[in-house]
């Protein structure tokens, strides 16, 4: 199957500074990208979908402002949490999915732990 | 009500046994169903795609997806300690925007 790369896999970072975690599909090209964020022993909630050069959607509640996304090509897409604080603390997980119809398979990374102290 | 609902277990049996999970789903317009597997700390990877309704079987996987009933259900046969792990069901409908559900904890006891 086709790989989905996230960095870093785990970050620490001090209360009120921000963080980019990237996601990079390796060996296809990545038109929608999806973040989800997973607290401990809870389901993936989605956050957003980013399209390659189009600004991201976010789901309810989620505030655009402090979780900005970057999909500046179609093998990479950015999360910044900005103003990190220790609730952000999670595990932040993308997936990409391809242009071709017939593959409705989205690929997933395998997360970035992220500790907010 | 969650799109996809799923029960989080913790569900616990021994090595061999043939293991059942379930969820259920309320949006008509989910096409496609998932089953991904989650270790610890770790992403999910997918086990088994299913389009519509019906069976896939995979190895000692099987996965059933009724519509009519909007029930999935996913089959482990003859279980391995190394099948321990987090199984979430999914469904989207075709716009790749995947609904989860809970996720069900396995633990299988050697």
């Amino acid at each position: 199957g086709a790989v989905v790369s996230q960095h870093p896999s785990w970050v620490i970072c001090k209360s009120g500074t921000s963080v980019k975690i990237e996601c990079r599909s390796l060996d296809f090209q990545a038109t929608t990208m999806f973040w989800y964020r997973q607290f401990p022993k809870q389901s993936l909630m989605l956050m957003a979908t980013s399209n390659e050069g189009s600004k991201a959607t976010y789901e309810q509640g989620v505030e655009k402002d402090k979780f900005l996304i970057n999909h500046a090509s179609l093998t990479l897409s950015t999360l910044t949490v900005t103003s990190a604080h220790p609730e952000d603390s999670s595990f932040y997980i993308c997936s990409a999915t391809t242009r071709d119809s017939r593959n409705t398979e989205a690929f997933f990374g395998q997360g970035t732990r992220l500790t907010v102290v | 009500q969650k799109e996809v609902e799923q029960d989080p277990g913790p569900l616990s049996v021994p090595e061999g046994a043939i293991v059942s999970l379930n969820c259920t789903y309320s949006n008509s317009a989910f096409q496609y169903f998932m089953w991904y597997r989650q270790y610890s700390r770790k992403g999910p990877e997918l086990l088994m795609y299913t389009y519509s309704s019906g069976n896939k079987e995979d190895g000692r996987f099987t996965a059933q997806v009724d519509k009519s009933s909007k029930y999935i259900s996913l089959f482990i046969r003859d279980s391995q300690p190394s099948d321990s792990a987090t199984y979430l069901c999914a469904s989207h409908t075709g716009g790749f925007k995947t609904i989860f559900g809970a996720g069900t904890r396995l633990f299988v006891k050697a």
